[in-house]
């Protein structure tokens, strides 16, 4: 089954406390990007990835990094989590190239992280 | 920057009836979806529709591109309908970036 898969979906932290969460994707896709949704602000792009080794913020990159060393992965990696970095966080993938080429993009179940 | 709006804000619907969500956007676009977030917080892919019109059991989409906008119909609504409707954009500038409209909120009472 085609997919995007997130881990964990749920998680309670404290903050300072550096931590990952995975997301793979099977339809060999170049594209991936991370979201993070909050109320009042809605679905914000964090990175994006056009392909390996290829990464680029997007609007709200602040306190995240993410590493493209497999087409399939694409970890959120969080160095010292803080409290406003409580969210729900989506992981999306698609077969997008760059201008003109399919961009429809599939997400992964999301992530529900709480900084104490 | 491209603005996404969509309408109504909440809509309530009795079990059966029928619904057109609208989203509208304020410059040209290359891609656009609709999702349904589920009560789980799980978005579903309902429509790539970037033009014209397509079909998926009881729902369809509608975008006129030249006119900025795109229609969600459900028909004969079911209360597993209920959640958050979102369109979605991509500019063609803008790395493959969705932009998001603030949702329609779909309540299917029994």
């Amino acid at each position: 089954e085609a997919q995007v898969t997130q881990n964990p979906r749920y998680l309670i932290t404290v903050t300072g406390k550096k931590l990952t969460v995975t997301c793979s994707q099977n339809m060999n896709h170049e594209y991936m990007s991370w979201y993070r949704q909050d109320p009042g602000l809605g679905l914000r792009q964090i990175y994006y990835s056009m392909n390996v080794e290829v990464t680029d913020k997007g609007d709200v990159p602040e306190g995240y990094k993410v590493s493209r060393k497999e087409k399939r992965n694409f970890p959120l990696i969080l160095e010292s989590p803080s409290p406003n970095q409580t969210s729900l966080y989506f992981c999306a993938s698609s077969s997008y190239r760059g201008r003109g080429s399919n961009n429809e993009q599939f997400f992964g179940p999301g992530t529900r992280l709480t900084v104490l | 920057g491209i603005q996404v709006e969509q309408s109504p804000p909440d809509l309530i619907l009795q079990e059966g009836a029928n619904s057109t969500l609208r989203c509208n956007f304020s410059d040209s676009v290359n891609n656009l979806q609709w999702f349904h977030q589920n009560p789980w917080g799980q978005l579903i892919n309902l429509f790539y529709i970037p033009s014209g019109t397509k079909q998926n059991g009881r729902l369809s989409a509608t975008t006129v591109a030249t006119e900025r906008y795109s229609l969600l119909y459900i028909s004969s609504s079911q209360t597993t309908d209920s959640g958050v409707y979102f369109c979605a954009v991509v500019l063609y500038n803008q790395g493959g970036k969705l932009i998001f409209g603030q949702g329609t909120e779909l309540s299917v009472k029994p």
